[in-house]
């Protein structure tokens, strides 16, 4: 247990479809994180945030939609998603948005385009 | 953009064994590098935070250590173990961003 919660832990939606993604930390952090993991490719950075303000949006396509309500609770919401979006997604969060800092994951939503 | 190279892709060892793997990094701007562990079915967990050149970190059976000038880390496990089997990504921070940019990892495997 790592104090990140995800869910859901697998989601399978077609192409018209609208879904989020949630995530929530018990651990009291200022920084929260959504990854990318594709098949066979390393983990990608897709967003930050810091103190519920988003601090780094790394060239994500619009069709994917991240909202963090409070510093608890961060949400990635989907809609007219590609076939070639089927990855994991990991959230993750950390005490500050610092460089020094680990970070701690959830055990990610496997999220399948059909 | 940093290119982060991790060596060997994926390793088979006995029960018992030694054995290191490398996580190499362009050593301009360096600020942080961290280190992860990721067991199947879980989530990836922090082993070590390492910002200076010549850390040595330690957790047990397992430690690291810290080359910035070269960009290079290397992470060991002595005396491997069936619950050590996952796998290991290295990810230094892109500049001052707190942006960490993963390798594809090092997938070990422990025999009993």
């Amino acid at each position: 247990e790592t104090g990140v919660t995800q869910t859901p832990r697998h989601l399978v939606m077609g192409m018209t479809n609208k879904k989020s993604l949630k995530c929530e930390q018990h651990l009291g952090h200022n920084a929260m994180y959504w990854y990318k993991q594709s098949a066979k490719k390393p983990l990608e950075l897709m967003f930050v945030y810091s103190l519920e303000e988003r601090v780094e949006n790394n060239s994500v396509p619009s069709r994917f939609s991240p909202e963090c309500p409070n510093s608890s609770h961060l949400f990635l919401h989907l809609h007219t998603l590609q076939p070639e979006d089927s990855a994991l997604y990991l959230c993750a969060s950390s005490p500050t948005f610092a460089l020094y800092y680990e970070q701690y994951f959830g055990p990610g939503t496997r999220l399948t385009v059909t | 953009i940093l290119n982060v190279e991790q060596s060997p892709q994926s390793l088979h060892v006995q029960e018992g064994d030694s054995t290191n793997f490398t996580c190499s990094f362009p050593s301009s701007n360096f600020y942080a590098l961290h280190w992860y562990r990721w067991e199947t079915a879980k989530s990836p967990e922090a082993l070590f935070v390492m910002t200076l050149n010549g850390d040595e970190k330690k957790k047990g059976r397992i430690s690291a250590t810290l080359n910035t000038k070269e960009g290079y880390s290397y992470l060991y496990i002595k005396g491997s173990q069936p619950e050590d089997s996952a796998t290991y990504l290295c990810a230094p921070v892109a500049g001052n961003t707190g942006k960490l940019i993963f390798g594809q990892g090092t997938t070990l495997q422990v025999k009993p």
